[in-house]
C-alpha cells in the first residue's frame, strides 16, 4: 500500500550543478503536485501537473526550474544550475483528478542542500 | 486572492494542557481550510479539513478546529496534549473542496513538556 514515494529523500549538490527530484504518486492518482519548504517557512505551491500536461505552474521561478510528468515513469523536478537559495525541502502531493473530493496525499519530502 | 496567518511560530504547552493553535485566513470567495502536521523528516499528514457542512470539525488524534467566519478564523484545538503531538502544525486554505491547490500559513511548531 506504497504512498506517495520521492527520491532521493536527500540530495546534496554543489553550486551549478543540477537536480533531478523524482515523485511516483500513489496508486490510481493521476494528478501530481509539487511544494517547495525554505527553512522555517511554510509550503509553497509551485506546480500542478497531470499526466503529459502541466495545468498550472504559477508557482515555479521563471528560470532554471521545468517539470513533468510523462505518461510513463515519475514526475520529475527538474532544477539546472542550482544556487545556495535552491536549497529547501520539496515536497510532492499525489490526488485523484479534480472534483473528485480526495484530499492531496504527500510524499516525504526531498531535502536539497547546495554547498 | 487567499492567504493565511499563523499566529505563533512557536507554542509550548505541558502535557495534559490545552492545545490552541491560531489560524486567520483571507479569501475572495468561501473558503475550504485545512489543517495539516508535519512529523520530523516527513511529509504532511491530513489532520482535519472544513467544507461548510458544520463549523465545528472533528479530525484525527483527538484534535477539532471551528470555523468562525465573523473572525475569518479556523483555530485548532485539543483539550489534552500528549508528548506525540509534537510536531509542526499547517494551516492552508484553498478554493476547492478537495484542497487541490492549497495556500499553506507559515506552520507552528508546537513543544510539549513534560
Amino acid at each position: 500500500n506504497a504512498g506517495v514515494m520521492q527520491n532521493p529523500r536527500h540530495l546534496v549538490r554543489r553550486r551549478g550543478q543540477e537536480a533531478r527530484l523524482r515523485c511516483s504518486p500513489m496508486k490510481g492518482h493521476s494528478h501530481v503536485y509539487w511544494y517547495r519548504q525554505l527553512p522555517e517557512e511554510g509550503l509553497k505551491f509551485m506546480v500542478y501537473l497531470q499526466k503529459e500536461n502541466i495545468i498550472d505552474e504559477s508557482g515555479m521561478p521563471k528560470e532554471r526550474f521545468s517539470a513533468e510528468f510523462p505518461k510513463e515513469g515519475p514526475s520529475i523536478l527538474r532544477i539546472q544550475q542550482v544556487v545556495r537559495g535552491d536549497s529547501a525541502a520539496y515536497f510532492c502531493a499525489s490526488s485523484l483528478p479534480a472534483g473528485k473530493a480526495s484530499p492531496l496525499h504527500f510524499g516525504n519530502g526531498t531535502r536539497l542542500t547546495v554547498t | 486572492a487567499q492567504s493565511v496567518t499563523q499566529l505563533g511560530s512557536h507554542v509550548s504547552v505541558s502535557e495534559g494542557a490545552l492545545v490552541l493553535l491560531r489560524c486567520n485566513y483571507s479569501s475572495s470567495v468561501p473558503p475550504y481550510l485545512f489543517w495539516y502536521v508535519q512529523y520530523p523528516n516527513q511529509g504532511l499528514q491530513l489532520l482535519l479539513k472544513y467544507t461548510s457542512a458544520a463549523t465545528l470539525v472533528k479530525g484525527i488524534n483527538g484534535f477539532e478546529a471551528e470555523f468562525k467566519k465573523s473572525e475569518t478564523s479556523f483555530h485548532l484545538t485539543k483539550p489534552s496534549a500528549h508528548m506525540s503531538d509534537a510536531a509542526e502544525y499547517f494551516c492552508a486554505v484553498s478554493e476547492d473542496n478537495a484542497g487541490n491547490m492549497l495556500t499553506f500559513g507559515g506552520g507552528t511548531r508546537l513543544m510539549v513538556k513534560p
